[in-house]
């Protein structure tokens, strides 16, 4: 398995614009989140989907972000309008349990790198 | 407050050495602790998964203890190698109150193994 894959691996843009964010968790994992990772913060959870039903979005900032996974296979996690403090990493993670179970480990992806302007 | 903390905030060593980074942990109850590496530029890695009943899980040269009374873990390295160099982080699995567990991530220790 080629395991979890996240497109771009470098975005930059100027504030204001669009960003959308890509991820292919493993195949026949049924849980993925997106976490956002910066220096100051370290990796915060900013969603959890299981079987591609959003279950907590409580980390998402504000309305300016939104995160869909339309089926099993891909998900996206969008900015509109960006703005220089959503600079940061953010990965994509999958795993083969949901979250009701405390012994998941998770598989992350390379993440994708986003500097806005 | 960060509910996990862990020291030293960065560390470097010479290759061949040992070392032991420390996690503190106010989280209760809790489900798992786990120990991820994190190279530059890359997702995290899992080390261990421990339960509170287990205190000690090793993997290859890192070996993983767990205090669940003082809410204490420690990772050790033994024999470092250059591509020791990471971030080690410190994740805790909690019960939430949505009836499933959230992991709850430490800011990490980066080593660095000089030659």
């Amino acid at each position: 398995d080629a395991g979890v894959i996240q497109s771009p691996r470098h975005e930059v843009t100027e504030m204001g614009q669009e960003v959308t964010l890509r991820c292919k968790p493993i195949s026949g994992h049924n849980s993925l989140f997106w976490y956002r990772q910066t220096m100051m913060r370290g990796l915060e959870l900013l969603i959890y989907f299981n079987n591609n039903v959003p279950i907590d979005d409580s980390g998402m900032p504000e309305d300016r972000f939104s995160a869909k996974m339309p089926n099993a296979s891909f998900s996206t996690l969008k900015i509109q309008p960006s703005e220089p403090r959503d600079s940061a990493v953010y990965f994509c993670a999958s795993t083969d349990r949901d979250l009701y179970s405390g012994a998941n480990v998770l598989t992350f992806g390379a993440g994708s790198r986003l500097t806005v302007l | 407050k960060n509910q996990v903390e862990q020291s030293p905030q960065s560390l470097i060593i010479l290759e061949g050495k040992n070392c032991t980074l420390q996690c503190n942990y106010t989280v209760s109850p809790f489900s798992n602790l786990r120990w991820y590496k994190q190279d530059t530029g890359r997702g995290p890695v899992s080390l261990t998964i421990m339960t509170f009943s287990e205190n000690t899980k090793s993997n290859g040269r890192y070996t993983a203890t767990l205090d669940a009374d003082t809410k204490q873990s420690s990772l050790h390295i033994t024999a470092s190698q250059l591509s020791d160099s990471a971030s080690y982080i410190c994740v805790v699995s909690a019960p939430f109150s949505g009836g499933y567990n959230k992991l709850i991530f430490g800011a990490g220790t980066r080593l660095a193994v000089h030659p």
